[in-house]
């Protein structure tokens, strides 16, 4: 079983829809939850950071975590043709144990 | 907003050849990462780097590979003997004292040939 799971996609979406994208994880130490959004051939940019479970708001995004499942979300309102990337997924043990296991990544395309 | 800025850009080098690939992480950050994703796969962890030592290493991370903090501002990967599947994105990162704001490089692309 992968450490990290995430639904690929490619996910097609019309603008103004609301996105859902999730990752299941298997490792229960995972404490801190990340949401990364990467543009062709550029660095991973942090969109949400949350630790342990709940829900988290910052303006179109909700990034959402159930520790009890291992499962979390990253919502996007009022979707934009600018949101088109890929969405990574990101987790880490924290204390000691800062390397981030990523999700395979789940590429959006928001059409105008 | 502060940035971690990796340099070249772009990089490429014959098989065999050492290699070293710099990063200038966000100057109040104590913790240095790096991480590499080849083309059309996952990123994967590398190597953390936390007062002046390594943290943590992957499998990856092997004899071939070493990094260094030469000096105030700079982080730098070396590989020292370059093969065909070293290939790929090399991602430099930095956080603060817990993992909230773990920013990364825009990356160094690597081709072996």
């Amino acid at each position: 079983q992968k450490e990290v799971e995430q639904d690929p996609g490619p996910l097609s979406v019309p603008e103004g829809a609301i996105v859902s994208l999730n990752c299941t994880y298997s490792n229960s130490a995972f404490q801190y939850f990340m949401w990364y959004r990467q543009y062709s051939r550029k660095g991973p940019e942090l969109l949400m950071y949350t630790y342990s479970s709940g829900n988290k708001e910052d303006g179109r995004f909700t990034a959402q975590v159930d520790k009890s499942s291992k499962y979390i979300s990253l919502f996007i309102r009022d979707s934009q043709p600018s949101d088109s990337a890929t969405y990574l997924c990101a987790m880490s043990a924290g204390g000691s144990a800062r390397q981030l296991t990523f999700g395979s990544g789940t590429q959006l395309t928001v059409l105008p | 907003e502060p940035e971690v800025t990796q340099t070249p850009s772009h990089q490429v080098t014959q098989m065999g050849q050492e290699v070293i690939l710099r990063c200038v992480p966000i100057s109040n950050h104590l913790y240095f990462y790096w991480y590499r994703q080849i083309l059309g796969q996952k990123v994967e962890f590398l190597v953390s780097f936390y007062n002046n030592e390594i943290s943590e290493k992957s499998e990856i991370f092997d004899d071939q590979f070493s990094v260094e903090r030469p000096d105030g501002s700079n982080f730098t990967l070396k590989i020292r003997s370059t093969k065909l599947e070293d290939s790929a994105m090399y991602f430099c990162a930095s956080s603060g004292q817990g993992v909230k704001g773990y920013t990364f490089g825009s990356g160094t692309r690597l081709t072996v040939v």
